[in-house]
């Protein structure tokens, strides 16, 4: 099962770029990356997902290296709207069984 | 809104109870999971049902039993539970078992075990 590491906090101005990085040294060939974005009171919320290389989509870009054994979530000139904790998930599907592991979860405060 | 709807969004239950939670979605999807979140705690994975089988149940004590009617209701009961059992309980639905399947998650019930 792969581990996986981030950084309990982040602060960031509006309208500056943050991005932030998970560590899974031990990511298995058929696992995916994906992050999550939870407000207070509410479950977790998907931005964005890769196998490797980059991706982007209209709220975020993420960054896996070819070694996969990181990625980085990019979240361009963020908003006070943007003050959530982020979630790394590793997970896969196979021989019956649901290999996952959420990281513990970074919390982005964003300052004005 | 995410199409997966929980309740009670809040539960207080003392420790010689039976209560149930509830889990509905909206989506069409075949895989349903039962999730715990503590406090600084990452998420835990409890259970996960696909096409109404469990095929997942991550060593979770005899305390807390699943139940899947169907593909769209995931029910979660509760018995003889421990003040450590307090936390928030997510439910989440994907189309089908893959890791790159996105997960759509309800508001949670916060529950509280006294």
């Amino acid at each position: 099962l792969a581990k996986t590491t981030q950084p309990i906090s982040m602060d960031s101005y509006e309208g500056q770029e943050v991005n932030i990085t998970c560590s899974h040294n031990n990511i298995a060939t058929n696992d995916y990356i994906t992050w999550y974005q939870q407000f207070p009171s509410q479950g977790p919320r998907f931005i964005i997902q890769g196998y490797k290389t980059k991706v982007t989509n209209e709220v975020a870009s993420l960054f896996i290296p070819a070694d996969r054994k990181s990625s980085t979530l990019s979240l361009p000139r963020v908003s006070l709207s943007d003050t959530a904790v982020y979630y790394c998930l590793v997970a896969s599907w196979g021989a019956g069984s649901y290999q996952l592991t959420f990281g513990k979860g970074t919390k982005l405060s964003v300052i004005p | 809104e995410t199409g997966v709807t929980q309740t009670p969004r809040h539960l207080v239950m003392g420790m010689t109870n039976k209560k149930s939670l509830k889990c509905e979605q909206h989506l069409g999807h075949n895989a349903m999971y039962w999730y715990k979140q503590s406090a600084k705690k990452p998420l835990e994975l409890m259970f996960v049902y696909s096409l109404e089988e469990r095929v997942e149940n991550n060593s979770v004590p005899s305390r807390f039993s699943p139940e899947c009617p169907n593909s769209s209701h995931l029910f979660l009961h509760l018995h003889t539970l421990q003040p450590e059992d307090s936390a928030l309980y997510l439910c989440a639905s994907s189309p089908g078992l893959a890791g790159n399947n996105e997960q759509f998650f309800g508001p949670g019930t916060r529950l509280t075990v006294l």
